[in-house]
């Protein structure tokens, strides 16, 4: 069964950093591009980046580029959001999805894991 | 900046039919964009129902389907059941990057 648990999340001051985590079980991770997508607290869904199955093609939403940066180990079956210059506006539910591009689509969630900028 | 719009709110009763819409600020979407479909419940993670404007993913209930009507993507519940009653997104691909529209909140009433 295709398995996708976040952690990391907390509590961390405006301009502190934090790290997500993203485990994969149950398929091929390897094979897979991966996306992290946000939820603000009685909002919407916010895509914030994706990574490729081989890392060579990352893209960022504008709200983050250069303040965040993904990453995997397809060794580990693990995906990262290195999350650094935060802000309140990045308070969200941070979920790890598969994503099988423009053709398949997103298909398999997380349960996300909360992130929360506060002083 | 590109905007993808959805209507914030629509009613329907049970055993009937609705119709959401995910309209581009930049022009008609097409199967280009490759219009996905989210159902999200209160409390819970949102789950996938269309990919590429029609396609059903193997869990999703035979009465949803995905089109493009009129210059937009739309998701279209036929025999609405109560369980049904969520908030949905539609999601738009703009070369690698991806779009979220802002939700559509389903009663059913």
């Amino acid at each position: 069964q295709v398995h996708l648990v976040e952690s990391g999340g907390g509590l961390v001051k405006p301009g502190g950093s934090l790290r997500l985590s993203c485990a994969a079980s149950g398929f091929t991770f390897s094979d897979y591009y991966m996306s992290w997508i946000r939820q603000a607290p009685g909002k919407g869904l916010e895509w914030v980046s994706y990574i490729s199955s081989s890392s060579s093609d990352i893209k960022y939403a504008d709200s983050v580029r250069g303040r965040f940066t993904i990453s995997r180990d397809n060794a580990k079956n693990s995906l990262y959001l290195q999350m650094n210059s935060l802000r309140a506006e990045d308070t969200a539910v941070y979920y790890c999805v598969r994503d099988l591009g423009s053709g398949g689509g997103i298909d398999v969630w997380g349960q996300g894991t909360t992130v929360t900028v506060s002083s | 900046q590109t905007v993808v719009t959805q209507e914030p709110s629509l009613t329907v009763s049970p055993g009937g039919t609705v119709t959401l819409t995910c309209a581009s600020s930049t022009g008609a979407v097409t199967s280009g964009y490759y219009p996905n479909w989210f159902q999200q419940k209160p409390g819970q993670a949102p789950r996938a129902l269309i990919y590429s404007t029609s396609n059903k993913h193997s869990w999703t209930p035979a009465r949803f389907s995905g089109s493009l009507l009129g210059g937009k993507a739309a998701l279209t519940l036929s025999g609405v059941q109560p369980e049904d009653e969520a908030e949905y997104y539609c999601l738009l691909y703009y070369g690698g990057a991806r779009l979220f529209g802002g939700g559509t909140k389903l009663t059913v009433l």
